[in-house]
């Protein structure tokens, strides 16, 4: 089954500087990632994804992620944080090993909480 | 567009109360889910449908149920609400294939006293 990992679950940054966020997956053959983020008391947003076109991905909001297979990462980056971006940002993969039904299910990490210092 | 519309946003429940959280999507979506989510456990799957008639279980089933009678509604029922079900609850769907990204209703928090 799949998995991920998402280290730190709080983040804080100061207005400005570099955001990174963490996240791991366990699987021997690379799953499709997905990078969401939640504001407050809101559903789940669609930042970036992953789908092997290109181990860079540009989404929205000024950020971005790289998929390294040799280290089993997706880790999200932004280069200046915002007060906008106080969020929870959650990892997730789905399996694209699978043709069938399981294939469709997304496994989400335990999220990271960033917090921006003005 | 509509996207994801789920219902109701708040509700509170005594325990041994049953009740139905509702979710409809206009994108034609065949794929259907269900989430709760809990401080520091992320989403957890509960159940997911397929297609209109098809249903599976997740990771946490115990205690929901499922039908998908047409392919916009994906309704969860609580049989016998219990404190442990206090939740955040989405609702999620998406095209069906593998690399597409699922949307998500606003969410439903429920709190059973």
């Amino acid at each position: 089954a799949q998995s991920v990992t998402q280290l730190g679950s709080h983040v804080s940054v100061s207005e400005g500087a570099l955001v990174l966020l963490r996240c791991n997956y366990s699987s021997s053959v690379p799953p499709y990632l997905f990078w969401y983020v939640q504001y407050p008391n809101q559903g789940l947003q669609l930042l970036l994804k992953y789908t092997s076109a290109a181990t860079l991905v540009k989404g929205i909001n000024g950020f971005e992620a790289e998929f390294k297979k040799s280290e089993t990462s997706f880790h999200l980056t932004k280069p200046s944080a915002h007060m906008s971006d106080a969020a929870e940002y959650f990892c997730a993969v789905s399996d694209r090993s699978r043709s069938d039904i399981a294939g469709n299910q997304f496994y989400f990490g335990t999220g990271t909480s960033l917090t921006v210092i003005p | 567009n509509a996207g994801v519309t789920q219902t109701p946003k708040f509700q509170v429940l005594k325990t041994g109360q049953s009740m139905t959280l509702q979710c409809a999507q206009d994108m034609n979506h065949e794929y259907m889910s269900w989430y709760r989510q809990d401080p520091g456990m992320g989403l957890r799957l509960i159940h997911y449908s397929v297609g209109a008639g098809i249903t599976d279980q997740g990771e946490v089933p115990n205690g929901y149920n499922v039908s998908r009678s047409t392919t916009e509604d994906f309704p969860l029922r609580l049989l016998s609400a219990a404190p442990s079900q206090t939740s955040v609850y989405f609702c999620a769907s998406s095209k069906g294939l593998t690399n597409t990204e699922a949307f998500f209703g606003q969410g439903t928090r429920l709190t059973v006293v």
